[in-house]
């Protein structure tokens, strides 16, 4: 099945300063990637998605970028502040029988501090 | 937030006990799932279904079951065969395909 691997576990920033996530994933079928938002004792909710008919998506201070050959993506955060402070998941998914099954990365713990 | 429910928010267990978890969403969308969370390993998928009267095994369904009787509800049930049950459990539902999941609050599962 579907691996997802993703770093750093923690980072800590200035605010002001960009921040960039990186994941992996084993599986070259999936074709969906999204990047969650969890902040402390809320529900994870959806901050940006990619799919793989695209290599960059931009949304505002953030972004996503996808590299298929190499099969990893990254979350851009730019112009960090203390409301960005979180835990950052990505996932990825794939279409077909198990299509919207969605596999998460192991979380970062984002700080940004004042 | 509304959309999609679960209930409790707290939940506390012997151990030997079975509980069950609710969601409950009505947003009409066929897929529903149940996530562990433990921290440091991210959510790891229990039980998804895709349509009323079915469902697949996750990743980690051992000691879980659920049941898939109305669209709107995907109840889980944590059996004492669980040996670590302790977590924060996440219910989330989406429309067919590959789209956004909406996630319920969760539920804390304590047992004590």
């Amino acid at each position: 099945g579907e691996n997802v691997e993703q770093h750093p576990s923690t980072l800590s920033v200035q605010e002001g300063d960009s921040a960039v996530i990186k994941c992996t994933y084993s599986d070259s079928a999936s074709n969906y990637f999204p990047w969650y938002k969890q902040e402390l004792g809320k529900r994870p909710q959806l901050i940006i998605d990619i799919r793989s008919n695209v290599g960059e998506k931009k949304d505002q201070r953030i972004a996503v970028t996808l590299n298929k050959t190499a099969k990893h993506f990254s979350l851009h955060i730019t112009e960090t502040q203390p409301e960005d402070s979180a835990v950052y998941f990505c996932a990825a998914s794939k279409s077909g029988t198990s299509y919207g099954k969605l596999t998460f990365g192991q979380g970062t713990i984002l700080t940004v501090h004042p | 937030d509304g959309g999609i429910t679960q209930s409790p928010k707290y939940l506390f267990r012997k151990e030997g006990q079975n509980v069950t978890l609710s969601c409950e969403q009505n947003l009409n969308h066929d897929a529903m799932y149940w996530y562990r969370q433990d921290p440091g390993q991210g959510l790891r998928l229990i039980y998804y279904s895709q349509i009323v009267n079915d469902f697949q095994k996750g990743d980690i369904a051992e000691g879980y079951s659920v049941s898939r009787e109305k669209k709107e509800s995907f109840p889980l049930t944590v059996t004492s065969a669980q040996k670590n049950p302790t977590a924060f459990y996440l219910c989330a539902s989406s429309i067919l395909g590959n789209t956004e999941a909406f996630f319920g609050q969760g539920t804390r599962l304590t047992v004590v």
